[in-house]
This record gives C-alpha cells, structure tokens and sequence, in this order.
C-alpha cells in the first residue's frame, strides 16, 4: 500500500524556524516533493528531493533520506505570509502520478 | 495570463445533473491531471492523461468521466453529480518528470 503522513497543524511566531515532517511507505519511489497552498489557491511547487541530502532555497530547505521513508521542510525567518498548508507528495516509481499527504497547516502568529 | 486555466470557477448544481469542468494549459505541456481536495482527505487524483491518445485512471475515478480533446485542453465530466461529489477540484500540468503546475481550482456543489 501507499501512505503519506505529517502532522495535521502546526503552530509558531514570526522569525522562528519550523520542521514539518513527512514519513512516507509506498511501493515505489521516484522523488518527492512539497508543495504550499494558502486557502482557497492552487497549491505551488516549493521543492524537489530525489537524492538523498538537503535542498536550500533561500529560507526553504527540503531535506530527504530515503533509506528511513523520510522527509522535512525547514522554514527559517518565518514571515506571516507562510501561514498555509504544506503539502508532501512522492511520486511514483513509473513516474505517473502523484500520491499526496492530508497536508500539514502551519499558522505563524506575531 | 495565467499557465492553466479552470472553468468555471465556481459552480451549485443539483442531484443528477451532468456537469463538466474545463481546463486548458498555455504551458506546451503534455501531461494533464484532475484531482479532487477535501478537507481532511488532501488531494486525491481522478484520472490523469499523457497525451491526447491517452487516458488513464487515477485513485477515485469511479462517477466521474474526462475528456482530452487537444494538447492543451482537459475536461472532467460529472455523469450523474451527487452531494459527496461536492469538493474543490484542480486541473495540473506537468512536463515529463517535472513538478506540476496547478489551476486555479473549481469550487463544486452538489445539492
């Protein structure tokens, strides 16, 4: 089977760093991917894990180990605007589809 | 102008009815795909399609139908719509092993 799991909601102040956590069992593997999506909009691409190892973006980095079915997103300088919801997607092994999590809400007070 | 299109946006219709929902991408890309998003659920994908010659099923296509009339147009069909078909769905696109790129989403109700 295929399952994708991160925490449900998180919650944390401007100017702080935060990990959101994806675990991840599926029958294959060919990348994986987080995405963001505020309320009511499409979701957009943040970043791509294929190897294992960090991925920085300015104040996102995505980290995978494949070996452990494991991934996390680290915002750093978390700004108001990130409140929204973090979503964790592998792709398949033939590379057809994408299996989502439920998505992670993050909410950043001042 | 926006990659990829979805109309409408926002659409309520009744029990029964036959309804369809278009989507058209300026991106050149060849692979389109429909999913679904629930509150809870996350996104769930309905049918996915390679080329114009090529439909495939996704996770949850059962009531639903779709169409790829052009390169750049993919369209979802609800054949009979009922109340649990009411969701938020997105049209994506994407470019071999690239990411996806996603619609602005249509809004659905079934009552």
């Amino acid at each position: 089977g295929q399952n994708i799991d991160q925490p449900t909601e998180m919650t944390a102040t401007e100017g702080a760093i935060v990990q959101i956590n994806c675990t991840y069992q599926t029958s294959g593997f060919n990348g994986l991917f987080w995405y963001q999506q505020h309320a009511g909009e499409a979701p957009t691409f943040l970043s791509y894990n294929v190897l294992d190892g960090l991925e920085e973006k300015g104040r996102f980095s995505s980290f995978l180990s494949r070996s452990k079915g494991y991934s996390y997103l680290l915002l750093k300088e978390l700004q108001m605007k990130d409140s929204a919801s973090y979503l964790c997607a592998v792709r398949n092994q033939a590379g057809t589809a994408l299996i989502f999590g439920k998505g992670t809400t993050l909410s950043v007070s001042s | 102008d926006a990659d990829v299109t979805q109309t409408p946006r926002n659409r309520i219709t009744k029990t029964g009815k036959r309804i369809m929902l278009e989507c058209s991408q300026t991106k050149g890309h060849d692979r389109m795909y429909w999913y679904r998003q629930d509150p809870g659920l996350g996104l769930r994908l309905i049918y996915y399609s390679f080329d114009v010659k090529d439909i495939n099923k996704g996770e949850i296509s059962d009531g639903y139908s779709v169409s790829r009339q052009a390169q750049a147009k993919f369209s979802l069909s609800l054949e009979s719509a009922i109340p649990n078909q009411t969701a938020l769905y997105f049209c994506a696109t994407g470019a071999d092993s690239e990411t996806q790129y996603f619609g602005p989403g249509t809004r659905l109700l079934v009552l």
